[in-house]
Parts: structure tokens; sequence; C-alpha cells
């Protein structure tokens, strides 16, 4: 199945908000509220920043949220900070076990 | 936490079996899952395996090229190679999949194929 499809960045000054959008189709992010989120930084292992849509593992920051609306998932960060400059990948459980990613957004913090 | 194997070099037709061990004690309890990462396709899903029963499942884009497997009285899982080639260079990760969500990773594979 095709990648889920991310903007390839985003940008935003400290303390603002900026969302990061993840479209899919009705067979993997349209069909499941299994949309997960993951930051990662360079030369690191990506890291879980969002379960099931919208839920925060132990341990993630507040300023992190995640939403679906149809075929389309989101991830905002609120209160921009320099630390969260890093690529973001968004993925979806996509049926019969499988998952599937998005291409990741690099967010560039001003 | 789960811990790699290391970088690895190898020609193209080669063979090649990375390694992911787990250090805690719920191995058998959860699917663990390969990651690759290159950077023109970025995070691509190859497969997931129940070290509890080694009840495996592919990526079609990567079934029949590659294999998972587990040991589970190591608690270690394994991705393989029979024959690479010059498009296997990436990154691998295993990563613990907890509810379709990638939870704990490993710290990555560099594997570069090369004649």
């Amino acid at each position: 199945q095709s990648a889920l499809t991310q903007p390839a960045s985003v940008s935003g000054s400290p303390g603002q908000s900026i969302t990061i959008s993840c479209t899919g189709t009705s067979s993997d992010v349209g069909s499941f509220n299994l949309v997960s989120w993951y930051q990662q930084y360079p030369g690191k292992a990506p890291k879980l920043m969002i379960s099931e849509v919208s839920k925060r593992p132990s341990g993630i920051s507040n300023r992190f949220s995640g939403s679906k609306s149809g075929n389309t998932a989101s991830l905002t960060i609120s209160g921009l900070q320099a630390e969260d400059e890093a690529d973001y990948f968004c993925c979806s459980y996509a049926g019969s076990s499988r998952l599937v990613f998005g291409g990741g957004t690099k967010l560039t913090v001003l | 936490e789960l811990v790699q194997s290391g970088p690895e070099v190898k020609k193209p037709g080669e063979s090649l079996k990375i390694s992911c061990k787990d250090s805690g004690d719920n191995f058998r309890s959860y699917w663990i899952a390969w990651v690759r990462q290159t950077p023109g396709k970025g995070l691509e899903w190859m497969g997931i395996i129940y070290p509890g029963d080694s009840d495996t499942r592919y990526n079609p884009s990567f079934e029949g090229h590659v294999t998972i497997s587990a040991d589970k009285s190591i608690s270690t899982a394994y991705l393989q190679w029979s024959s690479l080639k010059a498009s296997d260079t990436a990154i691998y990760y295993c990563a613990r999949d907890f509810k379709d969500a990638l939870d704990f990773w490993g710290q990555g594979t560099v594997v570069t194929v090369s004649s």
C-alpha cells in the first residue's frame, strides 16, 4: 500500500502552534483509530509521541496532541520550543497486522 | 530495552542476519516489528513477529526477500537476507508493537551493501 502523505516541511516561531497533517485512505487512517506519531532527531531512533490517534505515552508533554477527521490525521504542537525541531512521522494500522508510515515532515523552529 | 547488533558492510549477493535483543522480561508477550529507513523512502514497515509462537506477518513489499525469526529462549529477534542487494542499504530498526504503535525502539543497525 502507498505511504501516507505528509507535508515535507513546516516551520514556526517559538511559542506558536503548528499542525502537521497526515492523509491516508479509507483503508488505513479512515478505517482505524490506530494512528501514531513519532519524533526523530538526526542519527537517533524514532520516539513514540502519540498513539491511538490522540493518546500521549507517559512522559510526553501535553504540548503534543493528535486528532483525526476522515482520512486525515493531525499532530499539533503548541507552545513551540527549539527542542521540538526534528522530523515527525505518522503511522497508521492498515489491516492484516500491517502498518503504513507517512513520508515524514521536517519541523523547523525559526 | 531493545539492543540491536552492530553495523554491517556486505557485498551484493552475500547473506546477513541482524539481531534485536530484549533486556526485559516480557519478550514472549508482545509483537516485535522491523522497520527500514532510507533517505529516499523514509520509514517502511517490513513485518512483525510474535516470539511466543513465532507467528510472523510480512509487508508484501519485503516478503520473499527477508526472513523474520525469533529465539524466545534468548529474547532475540532476527532479520535476515540470503542474497543482499545494493538497494538493501539502509538503517534497520526493531521496535515493540503495542496496540499497533511502536513504543520502544532499538538503536538501529546500519547495513551497507556495496561492491
